[in-house]
């Protein structure tokens, strides 16, 4: 099966500084990616879409220039947690889909923990 | 974001009996779904999948049911097993293909 791989799985960071996450799809080629946030009993919760080569669409409410995400590659994209803050630790999940079928195939996350 | 609820629901069976996990929709325009499992500390993993042309689909020891007159989904888990312990998400898409999770099931098998 399609294998998707996070990194890093946990990170712990200072208040004001940045954290970037990756995102890497390792059998197949990812056209679109998603970042998802989860926090502790809750369900996923869609931070934005991005397509290879194109600017990211962000959810109604998530701040793009806070959450800065890059998709160069049709294996990877990033997530960028700027100037991150103690309302900003929670489980990052990212997930991949390739050109054919619609099913996302999901990362095993990112615990962040901003002190 | 868009999810719906902030309160897992939890199900509780004995292992070897069969598990039911419900779940419903909210977009009637939603034409495939997806049932998720979700472990501890860990990313989704995708169970089974349907189309809405479908109202039935067997996989290896799970069935997921849809009935599209009143938006609902559901999953059978036969033979609930101590592993099957986790929580399970249902998930719907449509044409712009965002997909959108629900909010959960904790599922607990007792030994």
């Amino acid at each position: 099966g399609a294998v998707v791989s996070q990194h890093p799985s946990r990170v712990i960071c200072k208040s004001g500084t940045s954290v970037k996450i990756e995102c890497r799809s390792l059998d197949f080629q990812a056209t679109t990616m998603f970042w998802y946030r989860q926090f502790p009993k809750q369900s996923l919760m869609l931070m934005a879409t991005s397509n290879e080569g194109s600017k990211a669409t962000y959810e109604q409410g998530v701040e793009k220039d806070k959450f800065l995400i890059n998709h160069a590659s049709l294996t990877l994209s990033t997530l960028t947690v700027t100037s991150a803050h103690p309302e900003d630790s929670s489980f990052y999940i990212c997930s991949a889909r390739g050109d054919r079928g619609r099913t996302q195939y999901f990362g095993p996350g990112t615990r962040l923990t901003v002190l | 974001g868009e999810s719906v609820g902030l309160h897992l629901p939890t199900l509780s069976v004995q292992e070897g009996d069969n598990s039911i996990i419900n779940c419903a929709y909210s977009n009637s325009a939603s034409d495939y779904f997806i049932w998720y499992k979700q472990e501890s500390g860990k990313g989704p993993q995708f169970i089974i999948d349907i189309r809405s042309n479908m109202d039935k689909r067997q996989g290896q020891r799970v069935t997921v049911l849809l009935n599209k007159t009143v938006k609902h989904l559901s999953l059978q888990i036969a033979a609930t097993q101590p592993g099957d312990s986790a929580v399970y998400f249902c998930a719907e898409t449509s044409f712009n293909d965002k997909v959108i999770f629900g909010p959960g099931t904790s599922l607990s098998v007792i030994p």
